[in-house]
């Protein structure tokens, strides 16, 4: 089955400067990769994704890279604002290209500092 | 459109005791997938069904178990409750057969085991 590592576990920046979290996977035949985004208390909202034939995708000040050589994939989020203060979760396929649900990371906690 | 809704919203249970937690799936969606959320943990995929058939699980013992119905809402039933059951569970819909494409959670049932 897939395998994610996800860091850096916390991760504290100055409103307005960008954050970047990164995720690596196990099974090259993954093909989705989604970013949930959860407040405390809240549901794993889904922010953005990519699929393996796309290296970048931007939404806003979001953005997803995807290296599949490397079997990493990155978040960026740029002019971060105290809203974007959550954690956050990278997630590829359980089994691969299979259909089937999803193995997540272990999280990142973004501070956003005023 | 209706979003994921999950029922009850909280659960406290004994050791050894049946739960049923329900979920009705995001309208238009036909695939569910259940997940387990520990206390500062990623979730960890349970199972997931497809037009009423169980179309894959994670690493889950079979008391744990599931049913789809023809309006595509879910059940999860978990027997012989243990203390470590004690988590978050999610239900998320999605569209289409391979699923793991934008999942949508919903609230949560937050079950508690003593």
């Amino acid at each position: 089955g897939e395998n994610v590592e996800q860091h850096p576990s916390t991760l504290s920046v100055q409103e307005g400067d960008s954050a970047v979290i990164k995720c690596t996977y196990s099974d090259s035949a993954s093909n989705y990769f989604p970013w949930y985004k959860q407040e405390l208390g809240k549901r794993p909202q889904l922010i953005i994704d990519i699929r393996s034939n796309v290296g970048e995708k931007k939404d806003q000040r979001i953005a997803v890279t995807l290296n599949k050589t490397a079997k990493h994939f990155s978040l960026h989020i740029t002019e971060t604002q105290p809203e974007d203060s959550a954690v956050y979760f990278c997630a590829a396929p359980t089994s691969g290209g299979g259909a089937d649900g999803l193995t997540f990371g272990k999280g990142t906690h973004l501070i956003i500092q005023p | 459109e209706t979003g994921v809704t999950q029922s009850p919203t909280h659960l406290i249970k004994t050791r050894g005791q049946q739960v049923t937690l329900r979920c009705s799936s995001q309208s238009g969606h036909n695939t569910v997938s259940w997940y387990q959320q520990a206390l500062g943990q990623g979730p960890q995929f349970i199972f997931q069904y497809y037009r009423e058939e169980e179309n894959g699980r994670g690493n889950f013992p079979p008391r744990f178990s599931g049913l789809q119905f023809p309006n595509y809402s879910s059940e999860l039933n978990v027997n012989a409750l243990e203390l470590d059951d004690s988590a978050l569970y999610l239900c998320a819909s999605s569209l289409g057969r391979q699923g793991v494409s934008g999942q949508y959670f919903g609230p949560g049932t937050r079950l508690t085991v003593t």
